[in-house]
């Protein structure tokens, strides 16, 4: 059983681009959230989604957005990247109504 | 807005000493979730455990133990007879419910543990 998988694993981006991750919840799960963790810091929520809609959202810019498939997979877009971007985004599912999310291994962004 | 502080941001200690990491946290929500994730070199969380507001037992499971206080909110971990493959960063998380489901994590800035042999 695949647990949460995220695409790439790594990525180098120059400032002023835009990216797209990619995150496959685990089988079973319906709800997919995004965080993204700086090092040396605990990681931060960006947004969760639910049946195609965005169900909540953390203090993060427009610039960061997302989608969620009829597969309940996901993507997460970053525009205009800036250097403090650069971050470990972990993606996250569960089950709606049962609160245990399921975190992959990373994307990790460098932008130079 | 819900907060969480683990005040530890590194504990190192010998192999076989009991361990134990803070965590206190903030909301106004009755209703919540509390978790402790640990973060190997890999990057990937592990989910350790996850306590509803109801429930303040406190629980054991081999050599981790965890004791939550509301009174203090606080949900400290302890790791008894640590061992080197106990070294990794962890994080305390809680989680509000905001009548649709259990919300995005606030994660704490996370404990560094470090077991020597």
């Amino acid at each position: 059983d695949a647990g949460v998988t995220q695409s790439p694993t790594h990525l180098i981006k120059t400032r002023g681009q835009q990216v797209t991750l990619r995150c496959s919840p685990k089988s079973g799960h319906d709800t997919v959230s995004w965080y993204q963790q700086a090092l040396g810091q605990g990681p931060q929520f960006i947004f969760q989604y639910y049946e195609e809609e965005e169900r909540q959202r953390g203090n993060f810019p427009d610039r960061f957005s997302g989608h969620q498939f009829p597969n309940y997979s996901s993507e997460l877009n970053v525009n205009a990247l800036l250097l403090g971007d650069s971050a470990l985004y972990l993606c996250a599912s569960s089950l709606k109504g049962f609160p245990r999310e399921t975190f992959g291994s990373g994307t990790r962004l460098t932008v130079v | 807005a819900q907060k969480v502080t683990q005040a530890q941001t590194e504990i190192s200690v010998v192999e076989k000493e009991d361990v134990t990491l803070d965590c206190v946290y903030e909301t106004r929500d009755t209703t919540y979730y509390l978790f402790w994730y640990k973060q190997p070199p890999s990057g990937e969380l592990v989910f350790l455990i996850r306590r509803n507001s109801f429930d303040e037992q406190n629980e054991i499971s081999g050599r981790y133990s965890w004791n939550f206080q509301k009174s203090t909110s606080s949900f400290n971990f302890t790791i008894t007879a640590s061992q080197v493959v106990d070294s990794a960063v962890y994080f305390c998380a809680l989680s509000e419910n905001s009548g649709g489901g259990a919300d995005g994590l606030t994660f704490g800035k996370g404990t560094h543990l470090i077991i020597q042999p």
